[in-house]
């Protein structure tokens, strides 16, 4: 069963710090890894990571694929109170009737304090 | 990326009922999505809704549980049937980019409060 596990559960800081999210994952058959924001209920879409494409950023917000060690970083650099939310990995399984399935970790709570 | 709505936003249910909601989104796709997430926890998959074939569940759930129609390729619905407060819980659809992309957008989700 693919298993996905971010760290920290949680983190609290002030406005201006930088942050790294962790996710690592256990799949059978690995095809991308996702990053996804959550403040109220809907996630909306960060990066998607993949073999071919192992880093992506976007204003201060970047995103790093480590396929040897099976885990990415999210890092936000000046953070804001806007980042606030809950940041989501999830990964893509390859495989058969897996196919277009995402499974998610449990999620990190980032609170930023002004 | 597809402007995805859902009905109702929120509702509270009695123990026992059923409550459907609907997905509708402003482009053709082929596959929809119905995730479940359970206060504190993170997004479960329910199954997976292609247009034209029975819906796909995941381990865990089951379709006289959650039965799903995806009556074109622009619209489904997921039941929740005879409710328990254990089901309470936002319920998502999403749909993907496109065949053989993996980004998927959610729409703004259904909060179910069942009594």
């Amino acid at each position: 069963e693919d298993k996905v596990v971010q760290s920290p559960l949680s983190l609290v800081v002030h406005e201006g710090d930088t942050v790294t999210l962790n996710c690592s994952y256990e799949v059978t058959n690995f095809r991308s890894l996702l990053w996804y924001k959550q403040e109220k209920k809907a996630p909306t879409f960060l990066f998607m990571l993949t073999s071919s494409g192992i880093e992506k950023k976007s204003g201060r917000l970047s995103s790093i694929l480590d396929k040897k060690e099976l885990s990415s970083i999210l890092n936000i650099t000046a953070t804001q109170t806007g980042d606030s939310a809950i940041y989501l990995c999830a990964v893509a399984n390859a495989g058969g009737t897996s196919y277009g399935k995402l499974t998610f970790g449990q999620g990190t709570i980032l609170t930023v304090h002004p | 990326s597809a402007v995805i709505s859902q009905k109702p936003s929120r509702d509270i249910c009695q123990r026992g009922t059923s409550l459907t909601i609907q997905c509708q989104v402003d482009s053709q796709v082929t596959m929809m999505f119905w995730y479940r997430q359970q206060p504190g926890q993170s997004l479960t998959l329910i199954a997976t809704a292609n247009q034209g074939s029975e819906a796909t569940y995941e381990s865990g759930f089951v379709i006289d549980k959650f039965p799903i129609s995806r009556p074109n390729l622009t619209f489904s619905t997921l039941t929740v049937s005879n409710m328990s407060p254990e089901d309470s819980s936002i319920y998502l659809c999403s749909v993907d980019e496109g065949v053989g992309t993996d980004t998927q957008y959610f729409g703004p989700g259904t909060r179910l409060t069942v009594l």
